[in-house]
């Protein structure tokens, strides 16, 4: 099993839309949860931190669930430019950070 | 400007002809690490290190070597290089804590 899971997709959605993406770990002592952007051959960059209370930045909602050791993403009024994968990122007590393999979203008009 | 910069962002070599791809940081973080990238398997970690003089093996760590002897660079040297390391190099860096890890745009590698 690996330690991070994620659906690899593709999520075909239209602009507008609200789309959510789960993922699962598998270390109960993972301490810190991020979800990263990257664009095709590109670098991956941070979307946004995930806290235990949950948060939100303009569109995007985080979302933690310690017991059932999963995190989400919802994006709400999906953009054209939304279209990207999703990495979902676990980092446990001794730095360890470990990565799912991606959702790959595709906004359609 | 704060930035992690690798080179050579493109390389085609040949089985056996040793290699390396630098890594430096100008934003003084402790720690670096060195990812892999293929199809269908995400980022998988090569090495990392906590700090100078201390590097630790990642999740695949065969047929790759490092070291860190200053701060800012964290060169990855493949010593004899195999087509099954054909793939989308990472360097990244972060401050201690980890928390957000800065990437470098990437060295994409093909081995003949």
């Amino acid at each position: 099993r690996k330690e991070v899971e994620q659906d690899p997709g593709p999520f075909n959605v239209p602009e507008g839309a609200t789309v959510a993406f789960n993922c699962t770990y598998s270390n109960s002592a993972s301490q810190s949860f991020f979800w990263y952007r990257q664009d095709c051959r590109k670098e991956p960059k941070l979307l946004m931190s995930v806290y235990s209370s949950g948060n939100e930045d303009g569109r995007f909602t985080a979302q933690l669930n310690r017991a059932s050791q999963y995190i989400s993403l919802l994006i709400r009024d999906s953009k054209l430019s939304d279209s990207a994968t999703y990495l979902c990122v676990v980092n446990s007590l001794n730095n360890d950070m470990r990565f799912g393999a991606g959702t790959r979203l595709t906004v359609k008009p | 400007e704060a930035q992690v910069t690798q080179n050579p962002r493109y390389l085609i070599t040949v089985t056996g002809k040793k290699l390396t791809v630098t890594c430096s940081q100008n934003m003084n973080h402790e720690y670096m690490s060195w990812y892999r990238q293929d199809p269908g398997l995400g980022l998988r970690q090569i090495y990392y290190s906590m700090n100078v003089e201390v590097t630790d093996k990642g999740d695949v760590p065969e047929g790759y070597k490092v070291s860190r002897k200053e701060k800012r660079n964290f060169p990855l040297i493949l010593e004899s290089p195999s087509p099954n390391q054909t793939s989308l190099y990472f360097c990244a860096s972060s401050p201690l804590p980890v928390g957000e890890l800065f990437f470098g745009e990437g060295s994409r590698l093909t081995v003949l």
